[in-house]
């Protein structure tokens, strides 16, 4: 069974400041997504991952993906209230179109 | 970007009855839809790979005969809790991705009530 690890589950901070969340596996990951939710809703992709060193920029959202592979970050930049949500990596470790492994989530709230 | 939808949006059953659960993709073709379960609080958990034209895979601890799916075309996938229960009850959502590409869209979910 592959894990993956995801940090902090929960982050409360002021609007205006910065943050980051962590995603990280003792395998390698053939792709890894990161996910919004909101309450009663499915998850919606903000970004896919495969390639080793790769940095995705999505607004004030930076995303990162470990040379190895085994590890992400996702870093918003003057988190804002509508920032506010859960925030889920998932990776798959198989290639091809595998089942995804999420990660438990980062329940972000920003207070304005 | 893709879209996924599911039906119904959410469902009240008593304990005993079979319940089904829709997943269909709407602007593209998936020969591989998986079945994911969400309880409170929680994290996605991956119950089943459906397969278009052959029989799913369960994960371990799914129980197949209790979870039945099937992959009736290439742009819907069913998923029956049968003789559900309680601790049933949980947020249901599937995924498909396109042309098998790992990256993978979700439908809005099914919140099962079983009373």
């Amino acid at each position: 069974t592959q894990l993956l690890e995801q940090s902090p589950q929960f982050l409360s901070i002021q609007e205006g400041e910065n943050l980051t969340v962590y995603c990280n596996s003792s395998s390698v990951f053939s792709s890894l997504q990161w996910y919004r939710q909101e309450p009663g809703e499915g998850p919606v992709l903000l970004v896919t991952v495969v390639t080793g060193g790769e940095v995705k920029k999505l607004k004030r959202l930076t995303f990162q993906f470990g040379d190895a592979r085994k590890d992400s970050s996702l870093h918003i930049t003057a988190a804002q209230p509508g920032d506010t949500g859960l925030y889920l990596c998932a990776g798959t470790f198989g290639g091809g179109a595998d089942g995804l492994t999420f990660g438990k989530g980062t329940h972000l709230i920003i207070q304005p | 970007g893709a879209v996924v939808s599911q039906h119904p949006s959410w469902v009240i059953c008593k304990s005993g009855t079979s319940v089904k659960i829709e997943c269909r993709s709407l602007d593209f073709q998936a020969t591989t839809m998986f079945w994911y379960r969400q309880f409170p609080k929680q994290s996605l958990m991956l119950m089943a790979t459906s397969n278009e034209g052959s029989k799913a895979t369960y994960e371990q601890g799914v129980e197949k005969d209790k979870f039945l799916i099937n992959h009736a075309s290439l742009t819907l996938s069913t998923l029956t809790v049968t003789s559900a229960h309680p601790e049933d009850s949980s947020f249901y959502i599937c995924s498909a991705p396109p042309q098998a590409r790992e990256t993978q869209y979700f439908g809005p979910g099914t919140r099962l009530l079983v009373l």
